[in-house]
């Protein structure tokens, strides 16, 4: 797989559900970032997690680091239609320009 | 919030011709890139750039492109020759850099290149 692959493509839950989302990646990182995307709009940053941290929080938004599977899950909590976006992790790699891998990511829509 | 800004949102542009994408990055940072979707796919690096030179580039940024920094405040990407396959969505982002690291990455809203 590639550096930086979501998993699931897409997803469809209910609104007040919770949303999970996980990402796979090959190399080593400085850290790893997840960014929201509304249709045809720019990139919001969520949340940036270190390599050498394993979990943190920011308000619905939860986010987990396994380093040893080179893994990371977003959730989301008590989801609401506004949610509904696509979701992307990106890699910021050990070398180089920290420049940013992202990977394929993840359709979420919250039916009300 | 300081916000990245991009200019303009939405070009059309005519196949061969050049066209010249503009970023405003936030004021005090240091390193500036830009990414390119191509509808429908993910998010790819295009190129970074500190201290007035590029830092790293990728397959995609041929000789075709080349960014520049004219003065203080904008950050340009142009493309000298457009081909149908360079219609995209172009990111500009800025990072504050090595002085502070683990920052995340400030994306402008995009510019959506089409090249017909």
């Amino acid at each position: 797989s590639q550096q930086g692959e979501e998993d699931p493509q897409a997803l469809s839950i209910q609104e007040g559900e919770n949303a999970t989302m996980n990402c796979s990646y090959k190399t080593s990182i400085n850290n790893l970032q997840w960014y929201r995307q509304n249709s045809g709009r720019g990139l919001v940053h969520l949340i940036l997690i270190r390599s050498n941290e394993r979990e943190k929080h920011s308000g619905r938004l939860r986010v987990t680091l396994d380093t040893s599977k080179k893994s990371s899950s977003l959730l989301i909590t008590a989801s609401r239609a506004a949610d509904t976006a696509s979701y992307f992790c990106a890699t910021d790699l050990a070398k180089g320009a920290q420049k940013l891998v992202f990977g394929q990511g993840t359709r979420l829509t919250i039916n009300p | 919030e300081p916000e990245v800004t991009q200019t303009p949102s939405h070009q059309v542009t005519q196949m061969g011709q050049e066209v010249i994408l503009r970023c405003v990055p936030i004021s005090n940072h240091l390193y500036f890139y830009w990414y390119r979707q191509i509808l429908g796919q993910k998010v790819e690096f295009l190129v970074s750039f500190y201290n007035n030179e590029i830092s790293e580039k990728s397959e995609i940024f041929d000789d075709q492109f080349s960014v520049e920094r004219p003065d203080g405040s904008n950050f340009t990407l142009k493309i000298r020759s457009t081909k149908l396959e360079d219609s995209a969505m172009y990111f500009c982002a800025s990072n504050p850099g090595h002085s502070t690291p683990n920052q995340p990455q400030h994306f402008g809203d995009g510019t959506r290149l089409s090249i017909l």
